[in-house]
């Protein structure tokens, strides 16, 4: 099947600084990626629908700029936390929409852990 | 806007039994996608089962099989002969079929744990 891939897998960085978050299709074009927030024993929050060669779309309360997202290529989206603090601690997930066909298959990534210290 | 409400915060199944997990949505649309996620320890996401909503043909994938009912807004898991890998949290979710956002909705999900 589809394989969506995160990296890094787990992450810490130091307070004030920015840590950037890849995610890859590896066998498919996704014109359409997901990233999500995941709180410990909560369901997955979207944060933001991130398209190829456009601006991503933010959910409402997710500050744009310091969750930066650069849909860049068919096959790779980036979130960017920028100037991180304790509080963006979190399992932060991607999923990725295959191109063409009606669309109703999702892939998620395995997920990345970023702790601020 | 949509909603995906799953009322069983933990549920709990004996290895061999056979459990069902509860999922009612809210939406005005006729057309969209209804999906069961798995999320084991490792976290990562695992589609178990999907089900179109124009198909009145509850879906199945070996041991799991849903009950839509599309009127009632309801879209139920059965996990028949559970394992002691189905332990996991379970998250019920809905997706729009086409035009506008196809962000999927989630519930607050369901840990199941298995029994031996």
């Amino acid at each position: 099947g589809a394989v969506v891939s995160q990296h890094p897998s787990r992450v810490i960085c130091k307070s004030g600084t920015s840590v950037k978050i890849e995610c890859r299709s590896l066998d498919f074009q996704a014109t359409t990626m997901f990233w999500y927030r995941q709180f410990p024993k909560k369901s997955l929050m979207l944060m933001a629908t991130s398209n190829e060669g456009s601006k991503a779309t933010y959910e409402q309360g997710v500050e744009k700029d310091k969750f930066l997202i650069n849909h860049a290529s068919l096959t790779l989206s980036t979130l960017t936390v920028t100037s991180a603090h304790p509080e963006d601690s979190s399992f932060y997930i991607c999923s990725a929409r295959v191109r063409g066909g009606r669309g109703n298959t999702i892939y998620f990534g395995e997920g990345s852990w970023l702790t601020v210290v | 806007a949509q909603t995906v409400t799953q009322s069983q915060p933990e549920m709990s199944v004996q290895e061999a039994e056979t459990v069902t997990l509860s999922c009612t949505y809210d939406t005005s649309e006729s057309d969209y996608y209804l999906f069961w996620y798995k999320q084991p320890p490792s976290r990562q996401m695992i589609l178990v089962i999907r089900q179109e909503a124009y198909k009145q043909q509850n879906a199945t994938e070996n041991r799991f099989s849903v009950n839509f009912q599309k009127a009632a807004k309801s879209f139920s898991l059965k996990i028949s002969d559970s394992q002691l890998g189905d332990a996991a949290m379970y998250f019920c979710a809905y997706r729009r079929s086409q035009g506008g956002s196809e962000k999927l909705v989630f519930g607050k999900g369901t840990k199941l744990t298995v029994n031996p």
